[in-house]
């Protein structure tokens, strides 16, 4: 089965600077990406996905990067602002596929 | 519109006692799928539910775990006995069925029951 794998698990920035996270995924017929965002004692929200047919999205302070022949993604967050400290999750499953395959999460903390 | 949600928010019970969860998606939505974080590990699948039926429960960890959606609305997760690894926080999740042209849906996710098996 798939198996996706995230670093770092932990990641403390300046507030201001960029964060990147990034995620590798072993399944080639995987195309969809979603990054969950969790803040503390909430639950977790889609913030950006991608699909295997763009190499990259953006969203105002987030973009997502995909490399299919890599199998690699990432999420870069730009003017870290101390409201992005949380935990973000990425996943990857297959487009008409049932379960996401997460990874184990990195803990963000923006400092003002 | 109201978002998943899950009951209870925390339990806490003795090994070999008995715990049901349950998950409330989101109106319409017909697909419901449990997930589970055991404390700095991944969020894994657990079941797939559509509608009533059970799709895909191949990360079910063993048979102490029995899941149901009576209906096609709510559904339940009951852990009997519970074990001391099964404490970690247990996510509900649901989508639309899939448009006219296929394809996966957003999913959405409750807020997690907490468990501590002691």
């Amino acid at each position: 089965g798939e198996n996706v794998e995230q670093h770092p698990s932990t990641l403390s920035v300046q507030e201001g600077d960029s964060a990147v996270i990034k995620c590798t995924y072993s399944d080639s017929a995987s195309n969809y990406f979603p990054w969950y965002k969790q803040e503390l004692g909430k639950r977790p929200q889609l913030i950006i996905d991608i699909r295997s047919n763009v190499g990259e999205k953006k969203d105002q302070r987030i973009a997502v990067t995909l490399n299919k022949t890599a199998k690699h993604f990432s999420l870069h967050i730009t003017e870290t602002q101390p409201e992005d400290s949380a935990v973000y999750f990425c996943a990857a499953s297959i487009w008409t596929g049932n379960q996401f395959y997460f990874g184990t999460g990195t803990s963000l903390t923006v400092i003002p | 519109e109201a978002g998943v949600t899950q009951f209870p928010s925390h339990s806490v019970i003795e090994k070999g006692q008995t715990v049901t969860l349950r998950c409330d998606p989101i109106s319409g939505h017909d697909n419901l799928y449990w997930y589970r974080r055991v404390m700095g590990k991944e969020i894994k699948f657990l079941l797939h539910f559509v509608k009533e039926s059970k799709q895909d429960e191949s990360g079910m960890p063993n048979n102490r775990f029995l899941a149901e959606r009576t209906g096609g609305t709510y559904s339940t997760l009951k852990v009997q006995p519970a074990e001391l690894e099964d404490s970690g926080v247990y996510f509900c999740a649901s989508s639309q069925a899939p448009g006219l042209a296929g394809g996966l849906q957003t999913q959405y996710f409750g807020p997690g029951t907490r468990l501590l098996v002691l």
